[in-house]
């Protein structure tokens, strides 16, 4: 099966400060997502990452807030702008498409966890 | 908009005992179903689906899934589980006529006691 790495895996950051998150697919996918996983919640999906165009964000989330980009179909970055405590959580990316995948099927990646003090 | 609902947050079995996680979607389409694991320090991966045909799925690791659309349910089921089988599990539903991003339940935490 497809891997999906994440980078970093963890971070603490400070309250205003803002943290790019990196997602590498081994092999080229259409969609790739964003996730948020909050502690004993469900995924909430952030966003679609749209290759060769803007990010289509869902209700709640917006682009200055979490900008992504997608220059290609094996890479996309997430960024948490202006963090604050609230943006503490993990964010997922998840990939779909994928050899051996059926519509719908998605691969995750690692996660990343962030803390925001 | 479709949601799912996953009944148990918290399950403790012990090792052998007979384990079923409710899922109940809603949603009057066409859905596709599935389960997702997320086993401590690993990343989520796919259990088992269910698109079309019989609606008994069997996934991996002996885990199986019934799709009863008259009660707009799929629950997940295995006989008898594992102290490996401790994880975190989702369920998920996309449309069939939609965009085919899946709506995750909120999830349910299994320990299992050796």
């Amino acid at each position: 099966s497809a891997v999906i790495s994440q980078k970093p895996s963890r971070d603490i950051c400070q309250r205003g400060t803002s943290l790019t998150i990196q997602c590498q697919v081994d092999s080229q996918v259409t969609m790739m997502f964003w996730y948020r996983q909050q502690p004993g919640q469900s995924l909430t999906l952030i966003a679609t990452a749209n290759q060769g165009s803007e990010a289509t964000y869902e209700s709640g989330f917006v682009i200055d807030k979490f900008p992504i980009s997608r220059p290609n179909l094996t890479f996309s970055t997430l960024t948490v702008s202006n963090m604050s405590p609230e943006d503490s959580s993990i964010y997922l990316c998840s990939a779909e498409g994928l050899a051996g995948g059926q519509v719908g099927e998605q691969f995750f990646g690692p996660g990343t966890r962030l803390t925001v003090l | 908009a479709q949601s799912v609902s996953q009944h148990n947050h918290h399950v403790i079995l012990s090792e052998a005992a007979s384990l079923e996680l409710g899922c109940n979607y809603s949603y009057g389409g066409t859905v596709n179903l599935f389960w997702y694991v997320q086993y401590p320090g690993q990343h989520l991966q796919l259990l088992l689906k269910y698109f079309s045909g019989d609606p008994l799925v069997k996934g991996i690791k002996g885990f199986e899934a019934e799709f009863i659309k008259s009660k707009f349910s799929f629950n997940l089921r295995k006989p008898s589980v594992q102290w490996s089988d401790t994880a975190e599990y989702f369920c998920a539903v996309t449309s069939s006529g939609g965009s085919y991003i899946p709506t995750f339940g909120r999830g349910t935490s299994l320990i299992v006691h050796p």
